[in-house]
């Protein structure tokens, strides 16, 4: 079946401009997670969605990221007043529900975001 | 110091040859842990997922887990050069947010 997708594949944006990066999970799975990975930082949690419950943001850098989950599917990360060191590759994944927290994440391609 | 620490390599094997990887982790409260590999330029693709110690395996892969000395490993027997990519080990522990080690990039030798 069709996995988690996200768009664009590839963002390259000037400093101070503001981005988005959209999300789409596979169908059926109540989790969404974002990830950012960087060189020298390797693959960093960013923001969790489960269900209705309030997103956990405990991993968001600074407070111009902002992440929502509309109608409980498709996700949009946003990043305002981009700065070079947030250049990244922006991860998603999914996963089934789980009380315990044993689901297996399924990551999407990425979005790739350059800030020149 | 990190929550899940990974050899970045390279490692570089001949075609045929056993692949060893491994990790450690300081965090007591990780129970659930996994392996993914990623290929350059695409996201991390899951390979193993285990509960707690003990060994999975699941075709030309074996992962082990000994939470007494806090040690992953992940085996891939009969290495092939498609087998060529980063490794990535990750835990988490009962909620759902996974720490992943650095990665390991892999290079098997045709």
């Amino acid at each position: 079946g069709a996995g988690v997708s996200q768009s664009p594949s590839n963002k390259v944006t000037e400093k101070g401009k503001d981005v988005e990066l959209r999300c789409d999970p596979i169908s059926g799975h109540t989790a969404l997670y974002w990830y950012r990975q960087s060189l020298g930082q390797g693959l960093e949690f960013l923001i969790y969605f489960q269900g209705n419950s309030a997103p956990d943001k405990s991993g968001l850098p600074s407070d111009r990221f902002s992440a929502e989950r509309t109608g409980g599917s498709v996700s949009t990360l946003t990043i305002q007043r981009t700065q070079q060191e947030d250049s990244a590759v922006y991860l998603c994944a999914s996963s089934l529900a789980s009380l315990a927290g044993g689901s297996e994440q399924y990551f999407g391609p990425g979005t790739r975001l350059t800030v020149t | 110091q990190k929550e899940v620490e990974q050899d970045p390599g390279p490692l570089s094997v001949p075609e045929g040859a056993i692949v060893s990887l491994n990790c450690t982790y300081s965090n007591s409260a990780f129970q659930y842990f996994m392996w993914y590999r990623q290929y350059s330029r695409k996201g991390p693709e899951l390979l193993m997922y285990t509960y707690s110690s003990g060994n999975k395996e699941d075709g030309r892969f074996t992962a082990q887990v000994d939470k007494s000395s806090k040690y992953i490993s992940l085996f891939i027997r009969d290495s092939q050069p498609s087998d060529s990519a980063t490794y990535l080990c990750a835990a988490k522990a009962a909620g759902n947010k996974l720490t992943f080690g650095g990665g390991t990039r892999v290079l098997v030798k045709p």
